[in-house]
């Protein structure tokens, strides 16, 4: 229950396409989903974040699309960038510990 | 966001030797810091909560005598790696919470340490 389950492990883009990752989680005390991206040898940084009360969310090229009854939360990138290749990492905090929980983690590679 | 800087970038020691690292919130306080590792291509895993006046919390499975958090102040917390030995390398990143316990959280840029 105090999983985030992240998919897909990788993800090959084409530059201008679309990236889609999605998380699932099974914790109703989870109510705050950030997202976040992590080049290598450095640490992750927020990209965008969600709250339950909202569907989506857009920022840029990022959305956030929030399926409350579903549980699931999922990124989109729209117009897919060789810069963006990276890790992306979905999260939930948990209302109860005040603990972030990390999802596996999403490869993205976007060819240029 | 709020900017978190984690000294130093990479460190390389010999086994048996202690290592420090800070973790800073530069433009904001932090009553609570978070220590994770992270092996390679695999997500982050939770060490200790830091929370700035009183003793770490850490998860379970990880060695408090192996892994001394010490948070003095709202801006600083550090983890100390004691007797280091080699399967102690790993990429060490801390975190801290911006605006109360249901506040977002920033990372540092993270740490490499390679024991010889």
């Amino acid at each position: 229950q105090q999983q985030v389950k992240q998919s897909p492990q990788s993800l090959i883009v084409q530059k201008g396409g679309i990236s889609i990752i999605n998380c699932a989680y099974e914790n109703t005390a989870f109510d705050y989903f950030p997202w976040y991206q992590q080049f290598p040898g450095k640490g992750p940084a927020l990209l965008i974040a969600i709250r339950p009360d909202v569907s989506e969310k857009k920022e840029g090229r990022f959305t956030i699309s929030f399926n409350k009854s579903a549980k699931q939360f999922s990124l989109h990138i729209m117009d897919s960038q060789p810069g963006d290749s990276a890790t992306y990492f979905c999260a939930a905090l948990d209302s109860g510990t005040y603990k972030y929980i990390f999802g596996t983690g999403t490869r993205l590679k976007v060819l240029a | 966001g709020a900017v978190v800087s984690q000294h130093p970038s990479w460190v390389i020691c010999k086994s048996g030797t202690s290592v420090k690292i800070e973790c800073r919130s530069l433009d904001f306080q932090a009553t609570t810091m978070f220590w994770y590792r992270q092996f390679p291509k695999q997500s982050l895993m939770l060490m200790a909560t830091s929370n700035e006046g009183s003793k770490a919390t850490y998860e379970q499975g990880v060695e408090k005598d192996k892994f001394l958090i010490n948070h003095a102040s709202l801006t600083l917390s550090t983890l100390t790696v004691t007797s280091a030995h080699p399967e102690d390398s790993s990429f060490y990143i801390c975190s801290a919470r911006y605006g109360g316990n249901t506040g977002e959280l920033f990372f540092g840029e993270g740490s490499r340490l390679t024991v010889l």
